[in-house]
């Protein structure tokens, strides 16, 4: 089945404590995007990335990393997590006419 | 600065009844525009892409219109069903392509009553 998998679902951390959230996709698409969704501002696009070790910076990619070191898999990394970080964060690849297909979201709360 | 806006908050509408989502944005470097539905505790699904060149693009029941002068699109769903009841964001891109950088409205909630 194809398939964007994110994890963890659910994630409560402290300040400053790094995280990693995983994605995975397994359609061989070329582009991947990490997305936060928070209420009366909808989605915004953190990182995307075109290809293997290209990355490019979203809207609001302040305070997150991510690395492109093989095609299937696009990790976001929060070095030093803070509350205004606490979102819905989806991940989603894309390579066909069709537009992004989205994992089903991770919910971290930092506190 | 929000460069793409669905003032709408939320909408409700009968079954079977046209159910009309709206959307502008600011930016004339877009070229792209999608719509995508969400459900509750899933991530969004792609619905339906226009390209810039066209006005117009139909699937089945939902159609978006394109008008560049007014940087305003809609979608339309004929007829509208209750399972059609959910979040819609719509989304503009440039390069003309679906992918790379798309920057998202806020969403319109969609209620479709039986």
């Amino acid at each position: 089945e194809a398939q964007v998998t994110q994890n963890p679902r659910y994630l409560i951390t402290v300040t400053g404590k790094k995280l990693t959230v995983t994605c995975s996709q397994n359609m061989n698409h070329e582009y991947m995007s990490w997305y936060r969704q928070d209420p009366g501002l909808g989605l915004r696009q953190i990182y995307y990335s075109m290809n293997v070790e290209v990355t490019d910076k979203g809207d609001v990619p302040e305070g997150y990393k991510v690395s492109r070191k093989e095609k299937r898999n696009f990790p976001l990394i929060l070095e030093s997590p803070s509350p205004n970080q606490t979102s819905l964060y989806f991940c989603a690849s894309g390579g066909e006419a069709g537009g992004y297909t989205f994992g089903s979201g991770t919910r971290l709360t930092v506190v | 600065d929000q460069q793409v806006k669905q003032n709408s908050p939320s909408l409700s509408v009968q079954e079977g009844r046209i159910s009309i989502l709206n959307c502008d944005y600011t930016n004339s470097m877009f070229d792209y525009f999608l719509w995508y539905k969400k459900y509750p505790a899933e991530g969004p699904t792609f619905l339906i892409s226009i390209s810039s060149i066209k006005d117009k693009n139909e699937d089945g029941r939902f159609t978006v219109f394109l008008n560049k002068s007014a940087k305003h699109l809609s979608l339309h769903i004929v007829p509208s069903q209750p399972g059609d009841s959910a979040v819609y964001f719509c989304a503009a891109g440039t390069g003309g392509t679906s992918y790379g950088k798309l920057t998202f409205g806020q969403g319109t909630i969609l209620t479709v009553h039986p």
